[in-house]
């Protein structure tokens, strides 16, 4: 059982570029979130989707776009990198008991 | 709307000593609270959850915590901690009507020999 999967680990960007970071989980979750973690400052919500072809904003979405056309897959687009959005990134699902299961991260630096 | 609070970014215990971490929230709704915890290079694993059934919450590895509403406390404790225990950990509350977690800041141990 593989969980939640991310993709890329590691990724350096120069500013002004694009990329999509992917999410994949196996568990059949209908409830899914993308996070960001910065030293002091926990966990921040980006975006959230409660299900397929559902998403919503969280406490940061600004520059990040997601979109949810399976149940499985939540990748999350950086439209054109900044250096603020240097941070590690978060994936998980939810499943009916509001546990969180999480990717192993995708850390990004943005020069 | 819903917050959490932990007090203490870090905390640093002798292996064996008591570990006490520190978590206050706030809803305008029955909250469902979480302890996660982070690993080095890790995502965040699930130690233990809170969903009214019981005030006394027993979960992985030795940590229980407990929920007090009088005091909007949900403080983490162990009563041995061991080299192993190092991590950083964070409190989260849950309203699943809004379909939301927000999390606190973390708090890192540090477990001394």
């Amino acid at each position: 059982n593989a969980g939640v999967t991310q993709t890329p680990k590691f990724q350096v960007l120069k500013t002004g570029q694009s990329m999509t970071l992917q999410c994949a989980q196996d568990m059949n979750h209908e409830y899914m979130s993308w996070y960001r973690q910065d030293p002091g400052m926990g966990l921040r919500l980006i975006h959230y989707s409660v299900g397929a072809g559902i998403t919503d904003q969280g406490e940061v979405p600004n520059g990040y776009n997601v979109s949810r056309s399976t149940t499985e897959d939540f990748p999350l687009r950086l439209l054109s990198a900044a250096p603020s959005q240097t941070s590690v990134y978060f994936c998980a699902s939810r499943n009916d008991r509001d546990i969180q299961y999480f990717g192993a991260g995708t850390r990004l630096s943005v020069l | 709307a819903q917050s959490v609070t932990q007090l203490g970014s870090h905390v640093s215990v002798s292996e064996g000593a008591l570990v006490l971490l520190r978590c206050n929230y706030s809803s305008s709704v029955p909250p469902y609270l979480f302890w996660y915890v982070q690993y080095p290079n890790q995502g965040l694993q699930l130690l233990l959850k809170y969903t009214s059934a019981a005030t006394l919450v027993k979960g992985i590895n030795g940590f229980e915590a407990e929920f007090k509403k009088s005091e909007t406390s949900f403080h983490l404790t162990k009563p041995s901690a061991h080299m192993s225990d190092a991590a950083e950990y964070f409190c989260a509350v849950s309203a699943t009507n809004a379909g939301k977690s927000t999390f606190g800041d973390g708090t890192t141990l540090t477990v001394k020999p």
